[in-house]
């Protein structure tokens, strides 16, 4: 299947900071890549969907300000977790597909702790 | 948008038993997929099955999308079968691409 690469695994911050994602898709090109959180025992939540070259759109109640996605080519999209909070501590994980429609690859996730 | 829901969200096996995990969704759909995450946080690609019969190992899947339902078939459970398997589809019904993520099933095979 195909390959899509989450960079970092795990990051501890220092509350006020401001912590980058990066979700790569490896062996394909993507022109639209998907961010979701999950919080401990509970299941995946849609944050927003990164379009390459556009806008990101973001799902209700989350704040794009907070939560800044860029997809800049066709394999990267990044999140960056700005001014992190404790309460944004979570896993986060992006997923991406070779075709519209087609079966969905999921990084690695990345774990944030914010302290 | 499209509901899915899982049962039962635990379910405790011996090692060597088989089990049956269910996915219920509220509208037509023309992708569902089933995932296994591991604990380390990692989603496991198990099946993308839309509609239909597939199988692989002791692992095996069946969508009746006519009736809004999957099934995920796993035999002879392992230890290393435990973790939280889940089934996601479109979010908001057929046309659309992002997943909408079930609760779980959280699994724990034992010795």
């Amino acid at each position: 299947g195909a390959v899509v690469s989450q960079h970092p695994s795990r990051v501890i911050c220092k509350s006020g900071t401001s912590v980058k994602i990066e979700c790569r898709s490896l062996d394909f090109q993507a022109t639209t890549m998907f961010w979701y959180r999950q919080f401990p025992k509970q299941s995946l939540m849609l944050m927003a969907t990164s379009n390459e070259g556009s806008k990101a759109t973001y799902e209700q109640g989350v704040e794009k300000d907070k939560f800044l996605i860029n997809h800049a080519s066709l394999t990267l999209s990044t999140l960056t977790v700005t001014s992190a909070h404790p309460e944004d501590s979570s896993f986060y994980i992006c997923s991406a597909r070779p075709e519209m429609n087609t079966e969905a690859f999921f990084g690695q996730g990345t774990r944030l702790t914010v302290v | 948008g499209i509901q899915v829901e899982q049962s039962p969200p635990d379910l405790i096996l011996q090692e060597g038993a088989n089990s049956t995990l269910r996915c219920n969704f509220s509208d037509s759909v023309n992708n569902l997929q089933w995932f296994h995450q591991n604990p380390w946080g990692q989603l496991i690609n198990l099946f993308y099955i839309p509609s239909g019969t597939k199988q692989n190992g002791r692992l095996s899947a069946t969508t009746v999308a006519t009736e809004r339902y999957s099934l995920l078939y796993i035999s002879s459970s392992q230890t290393t079968d435990s973790g939280v398997y889940f089934c996601a589809a479109p979010y908001s019904g057929a046309g659309s691409y992002q997943l909408t993520f079930g609760k779980g099933t959280k699994l724990s095979v034992i010795p």
